[in-house]
């Protein structure tokens, strides 16, 4: 059960674009279309910002979007805003049928 | 709405136990299942367990299996974990979590405050 692989941090301007990714193996990220994506800031509970690899629960902006490709999942978010600043996690359904997260990545807004 | 409300934290000696509660209300709880998440100071989200709709299922991670148990009431609308010969490094905040579907893990749609647990002599 080792965690998805994450940057430990990416930053952007107001108003520009970043991705996140998210690589694991053929027995998670790989083999499911179940990979999600959480927005966290400290203190508070996370939040499922896309789930299905590519779809945004009801009330996500669509400044967010996910994609996948071979054992690497990704999120990208336009339009950056000062409200996007928090820490970022992937998750994965596994072989296992156990649940992985990715260590995290911390947005900066700059 | 849907709400979920941990409680059960707290300070526990190396060895020790201590069961988490969390009261679900606002959906229809035996239709989902459920997970706990675990964040340490200073670290990343990483999964605990989780249960079937049914309860029927469970699943662990390697650093708890064989010490934790997780279990589900759906009459009360309640999901627990008994944490036995607890570590240092359980030392976390534990979070319930409400999956969108009934078996396969795809996705926590809701979550609960968290509840810390600190093990400490």
């Amino acid at each position: 059960q080792s965690a998805l692989t994450q940057p430990a941090s990416v930053s952007g301007s107001p108003g520009q674009s970043i991705t996140i990714s998210c690589t694991g193996t053929s027995s998670d990220v790989g083999g499911y279309n179940y990979v999600s994506w959480y927005q966290h800031h400290p203190g508070k509970a996370p939040k499922l910002m896309i789930y299905d690899v590519s779809n945004r629960p009801s009330g996500v902006s669509n400044r967010f979007s996910g994609s996948k490709s071979g054992n690497t999942a990704s999120l990208a978010i336009s339009g950056l805003q000062a409200e996007d600043e928090a820490d970022y996690y992937c998750t994965s359904y596994t072989s296992s049928s156990t649940v992985v997260f990715g260590g995290g990545t911390k947005l900066t807004v700059l | 709405e849907v709400q979920l409300l941990e409680s059960g934290g707290g300070l526990v000696q190396p060895g020790g136990s201590l069961r988490l509660s969390c009261a679900a209300s606002g959906f229809t709880f035996s239709s989902y299942a459920m997970s706990w998440v675990r964040q340490a100071p200073g670290k990343g989200l990483e999964w605990v367990s989780a249960i079937s709709g049914s309860g029927g299922s469970t699943y662990y991670a390697d650093s708890v299996k064989g010490r934790f148990t997780i279990s589900r009431d759906n009459s009360k609308n309640t999901l627990d974990l008994q944490m036995n010969s607890l570590r240092a490094e359980d030392t976390a905040v534990y979070f319930c979590a409400k999956d969108r579907y009934n078996t396969k893990s795809r996705g926590f749609d809701f979550w609960g405050q968290g509840t810390l647990v600190t093990v400490s002599s």
